[in-house]
């Protein structure tokens, strides 16, 4: 079974809107990292989360975690086209480094 | 700084052969990962390397190698190809130690035919 759950699969929005991508693990977060991929490319690194609580923004994404939950939650602000692309959760679920990833949430923005 | 970068960006090979992907990290990171990426098995982690050893190993069969060498630039072979290993390979650096702000190159894009 899938370590990181993320939901929805794929969104579409309309510029201006707000919108939530969550990720939620199985196991216990020993640190959580956003992504976002365009379509065949590498993944840009947006933010890490690794205190229960924390709470991070960058521009206008913000993203929590839920240490209790064992969940994030990434929250965009007035969408753009330019946030139109794929993000994906990952974390350390074992404490040693190694990483695993959510399938990921398609985002488009029409405009 | 120059960030990770990845050689050759597209290759195409056929079943039964070999193949070498290299990765070059961020100046400075010690640690490199690889991952598989598929559209139907998403992301998986390949294995990483900190100070030329492997420190993690996800669940890969043995036709899977990699290496670090002491300049942190690191190399995947993938020996005796098969269709399913048709996938984007992506590497990511990262200073070091256990460390979960990775970069990511852009990755190779391998087709088996």
């Amino acid at each position: 079974s899938q370590e990181l759950e993320q939901s929805p699969q794929s969104l579409i929005v309309q510029e201006g809107k707000n919108l939530t991508i969550n990720c939620t693990s199985s196991k216990t977060l020993y640190g959580l990292y956003w992504y976002k991929q365009k379509y065949g490319e590498g993944l840009i690194f947006l933010m890490m989360l690794q205190k229960g609580g924390e709470e991070k923004s960058h521009e206008k994404i913000t993203a929590k975690l839920d240490e209790k939950k064992q969940q994030s939650s990434l929250h965009i602000t007035a969408s753009q086209p330019s946030h139109a692309g794929i993000y994906l959760c990952g974390a350390d679920t074992s404490n040693a480094g190694k990483s695993t990833f959510g399938d990921g949430t398609t985002l488009t923005v029409k405009p | 700084k120059a960030g990770v970068t990845q050689t050759p960006r597209h290759l195409i090979k056929t079943r039964g052969q070999q193949v070498t992907l290299s990765c070059s990290p961020i100046s400075g990171h010690r640690s490199v990962s690889w991952y598989q990426q598929t559209p139907g098995q998403g992301l998986q982690f390949l294995f990483e390397y900190f100070s030329e050893t492997q420190r993690n190993k996800g669940n890969f069969p043995g036709r899977f190698s990699g290496r670090q060498f002491s300049n942190s630039r690191s190399e995947m072979n993938v020996s005796t190809l098969e269709l399913g290993d048709s996938a984007l390979y992506l590497c990511a650096s990262s200073l070091g130690q256990i460390s979960y702000e990775q970069y990511f190159g852009p990755g190779t894009r391998l087709t088996v035919t």
